[in-house]
């Protein structure tokens, strides 16, 4: 049972260039979120999905894009990277307001 | 709105010694508080949560956690700390009242605990 699982683990982008984070859950879950971690900054709502083919925005959602076509993946694309969004992100999924959130490993990118 | 603080960046503790990470929230309907851990290069994995009910929650690894609602905090305590439980810990809050399901994390404290 792998849980949440985002590809990839790492990645170097320059300014401008476009990228997709993907992140895949097999807990059939409803839920799933897409975080940002910067240092004393915690963890930062950038879109979610309340189910397949279902977005909101978070807290962040300037610079970003998502897409949940199929239940078990959800997408988070950089059109147009800018330094300001290096940072680690992470992928979530839950299943209903009292359940806790399962997280992957992250992603580290950087933009130079 | 609702907010969460972690008023310390970090807590030392000696190994044996009782532990105490604080968290304070603010939402507009009723809380559900959740507490999370995260070792180096991981992601975050959770510790234990208060929906409702008794107000002392006790949750994975020996950590418990007290809600108390007229001081709006929910803070984490542990009787010993162990050198193992080193680590980054985040509180969260979702108001009852958010229909977007949303969780929002504070800052996280580190936990240092010295042999």
């Amino acid at each position: 049972n792998a849980g949440v699982t985002q590809t990839p683990k790492f990645r170097v982008l320059k300014t401008g260039q476009s990228m997709t984070l993907l992140c895949a859950q097999d807990m059939n879950h409803e839920y799933m979120y897409w975080y940002r971690q910067d240092p004393g900054m915690g963890l930062r709502l950038i879109h979610y999905s309340v189910g397949e083919g279902t977005t909101a925005k978070g807290e962040v959602p300037d610079g970003y894009n998502v897409s949940r076509l199929k239940k078990q993946n959800f997408l988070l694309g950089l059109e147009s990277a800018a330094p300001s969004q290096t940072s680690v992100y992470f992928c979530a999924s839950g299943q209903g307001r009292n359940s806790p959130l399962h997280f992957g490993n992250g992603t580290r990118l950087t933009v130079t | 709105a609702q907010s969460v603080a972690q008023p310390e960046d970090q807590v030392n503790v000696a190994e044996g010694n009782p532990l105490t990470v604080k968290c304070t929230y603010s939402v507009s309907g009723n809380p559900y508080l959740f507490w999370y851990v995260q070792y180096p290069n991981r992601g975050l994995q959770f510790l234990l949560k208060y929906i409702t009910g008794d107000n002392l929650v006790k949750g994975s690894y020996g950590f418990e956690a007290e809600f108390n609602k007229s001081q709006t905090s929910f803070h984490l305590k542990k009787p010993s700390a162990l050198v193992s439980d080193s680590a980054l810990y985040f509180c969260a809050v979702r108001d009852t009242r958010n229909a977007g399901n949303m969780l929002t994390f504070g800052g996280g404290t580190r936990l240092m605990v010295k042999p």
